[in-house]
């Protein structure tokens, strides 16, 4: 299995721009977590699916944020505008089920807005 | 609410040194499950371990240990005779309700 799948690695964009993360889950798992790392904040969690459902999406910091995911193998995280104060680097993990220990990370998108 | 708590920012220390890591965390969950990820300079989170509430063993896995304790809510991390490979940041989790909270983490810096 090639793991969970983010793209891009790296994005910049300029202030007021929308930014698309986008990333693909391991096959079979019913859950999507979206995290963001920031220096201030830490890992913090931004929203989660179950079976493409949006669960919870009380960690999304404002409306500019906004996530979806049309089906099992795909999910975004969209900013739009973006500010200079969403630079961070974002996460997206999956995992198999309710029952299930594991999550498993994608390596990242590190978004720099200027 | 969960929480996490990592206490120490960074740490410095000379390789072969050992180093330990504490964790402490809230919740008023019967049920959880504490984890420790590794995130190398290269950024990505690397699962080390995943401890259950109701399990109380600890761990070995070469040079690497953990010491869950329940009574304390700790759930520490111990690097044996360290390398400088073990640079990186250490972050202790704790699922509950299936959002996975992190601690700040802990920089280790290993010096030749």
């Amino acid at each position: 299995d090639a793991g969970v799948i983010q793209s891009p690695r790296h994005e910049v964009t300029e202030m007021g721009q929308e930014v698309t993360l986008r990333c693909k889950p391991i096959s079979g798992h019913d859950y999507l977590f979206w995290y963001r790392q920031t220096m201030m904040r830490g890992l913090e969690l931004l929203i989660y699916f179950n079976n493409n459902v949006p669960i919870d999406d009380s960690g999304m910091p404002e409306d500019r944020f906004s996530a979806k995911m049309p089906n099992a193998s795909f999910s975004t995280l969209k900013i739009q505008p973006s500010e200079p104060r969403d630079s961070a680097v974002y996460f997206c993990a999956s995992r198999e089920g309710p029952r299930a220990y594991g999550y498993t990370f994608g390596s990242g998108t590190r978004l720099t807005v200027v | 609410a969960q929480k996490v708590t990592q206490a120490q920012t960074e740490i410095s220390v000379v390789e072969k040194e050992d180093v330990t890591l504490d964790c402490v965390y809230e919740t008023r969950d019967t049920t959880y499950y504490l984890f420790w990820y590794k995130q190398p300079p290269s950024g990505e989170l690397v699962f080390l371990i995943r401890r259950n509430s109701f399990d109380e063993q600890n761990e070995i896995s070469g040079r690497y240990s953990w010491n869950f304790q329940k009574s304390t809510s700790s759930f520490n991390f111990t690097i044996t005779a360290s390398q400088v490979v073990d640079s990186a940041v250490y972050f202790c989790a704790l699922r509950g309700n299936n959002r996975l909270a992190f601690g700040k983490g802990n920089q280790v810096v290993v010096i030749p």
